[in-house]
Parts: structure tokens; C-alpha cells; sequence
């Protein structure tokens, strides 16, 4: 299974960009990386996503890594608002249907 | 726009109990999915359907029917529940699945089985 990997947890400093890692060096070529953050209590909410090239929106930033086994999520200035769990998620190998969600990144922003 | 709307927001039941929980969404979405999360860790696949008649299982399946009988609608049954389904349930939705799509979550059902 093609399978992400990404820090339990990091911290950042509000008014300061933010940059989470995500490893998938098992991902194959038509495989699209998603971004999507919990906040408590609530459900998953779409951040970005991308196949090869960096991609932006108004959210944040997605840097794709030319080999594509890595990919990191830019969050340009961090607000309290942003601390949530971030996830990295690929599509499940052999079903164009499935996401498959790791445990994510808890993300700390200190005031 | 609604969105996606999850219906009870918390349950509690016996074990042996049955219950259906609700997922709607006004978003004409052909794809629609069920997801567990369980304390601290991320979400798996339960069932999923590509549109009206058709479902399909996911990770986790075992426990749990799921029906399509209308593009809004996709009920998640639990036929006689066990301890090991308390968890928080979502629904998510996009338009057709194809993977260059993102997702739209429910808020979520809080289930507890004692």
C-alpha cells in the first residue's frame, strides 16, 4: 500500500510560516496528494492537493518534491486559528476511490 | 448549501443493539463514504459508494451494512453493535471519486456501545 509518513507533532509561533513534511516514497505516478486538517471536534476539512507541480490557494502552499516521494504543506503565516491535526493522504493503490488517512501531524501555534 | 449533514450527532446503545446513522448531502455528489476514527488516530475506510445501487467495502467493512438508494442518501447500519464500534463516524462526499477531487466532510456521529 502506498503509505505516508509524517511527524506526530510539531509547533509553531503565530504570524510565522509553517512547513510540514510528508514522506510517500511508495506513491505511484498517478497518485494525487491530498492535504486535509482536523480541527477538535470537527470533521476533515480540504486544504490542497497536487500530482506533480507546486500548487497554491488561498488556504496555504504545496511543495512537491520532483521525485514526488516527499511533499511539504506551507502554511505562510500561521494563526491560532490553524492548530489542528494535519493529514497527508494518498490514494489507496487499485481503487480510484479510496483515501487512505495516517495518523497526521498535530500542529501547535503559540501565541 | 447544506453540505454534508450527519444525523445523530451522539448515540449511545447497548451491545446487540441495531441503529442506522443518517448521511445526507445537497451537493448532487455521485460519491459518497463512511469513515471511523478512533481515539488518536486517523480515519479508515468503512464503505463506499459511487452512486445510487452501487456500494463497495473498505478497510474495515466487518459490522456494518450500508445501502444507495438515492444520489443524497447513504445510511450506515449497524445490525447488532459490539463494544469495539464505539468510536466517531464521518461521512464524506465529492462529485464523482476520481482522486483529483477533495472530499467534504459531515461533522461527525460521537457512537458509544456499552
Amino acid at each position: 500500500d502506498a503509505k505516508t509518513t509524517q511527524p506526530n507533532s510539531m509547533e509553531s509561533n503565530e504570524e510565522e510560516p509553517v512547513h510540514l513534511p510528508c514522506n510517500h516514497s511508495t506513491i505511484s505516478g498517478t497518485d494525487y496528494i491530498h492535504w486535509y486538517r482536523q480541527l477538535p471536534s470537527q470533521g476533515p476539512e480540504y486544504v490542497i492537493h497536487g500530482l506533480t507541480s507546486n500548487v497554491n490557494n488561498r488556504m496555504a502552499s504545496l511543495a512537491i518534491a520532483e521525485d514526488r516521494k516527499s511533499s511539504t504543506l506551507i502554511l505562510h503565516r500561521a494563526t491560532l486559528r490553524d492548530a489542528a491535526v494535519y493529514y497527508c493522504i494518498l490514494r489507496v493503490p487499485g481503487s480510484a476511490r479510496q483515501l487512505t488517512f495516517g495518523s497526521g501531524t498535530q500542529l501547535t501555534v503559540l501565541p | 448549501n447544506a453540505g454534508v449533514t450527519q444525523t445523530p450527532k451522539f448515540q449511545v446503545l447497548k451491545t446487540g443493539q441495531s441503529m442506522t446513522l443518517q448521511c445526507a448531502q445537497d451537493m448532487n455528489h455521485e460519491y459518497m463514504s463512511w469513515y471511523r476514527q478512533d481515539p488518536g488516530m486517523g480515519l479508515r475506510l468503512i464503505h463506499y459508494s459511487v452512486g445510487a445501487g452501487i456500494t463497495d467495502q473498505g478497510e474495515v467493512p466487518n459490522g456494518y451494512n450500508v445501502s444507495r438508494s438515492t444520489t443524497e442518501d447513504f445510511p450506515l447500519r449497524l445490525l447488532s453493535a459490539a463494544p469495539s464500534q464505539t468510536s466517531v463516524y464521518f461521512c464524506a462526499s465529492s462529485y464523482s471519486g476520481s482522486t483529483n477531487e477533495k472530499l467534504f466532510f459531515g461533522s461527525g456521529t460521537q457512537l458509544s456501545v456499552l
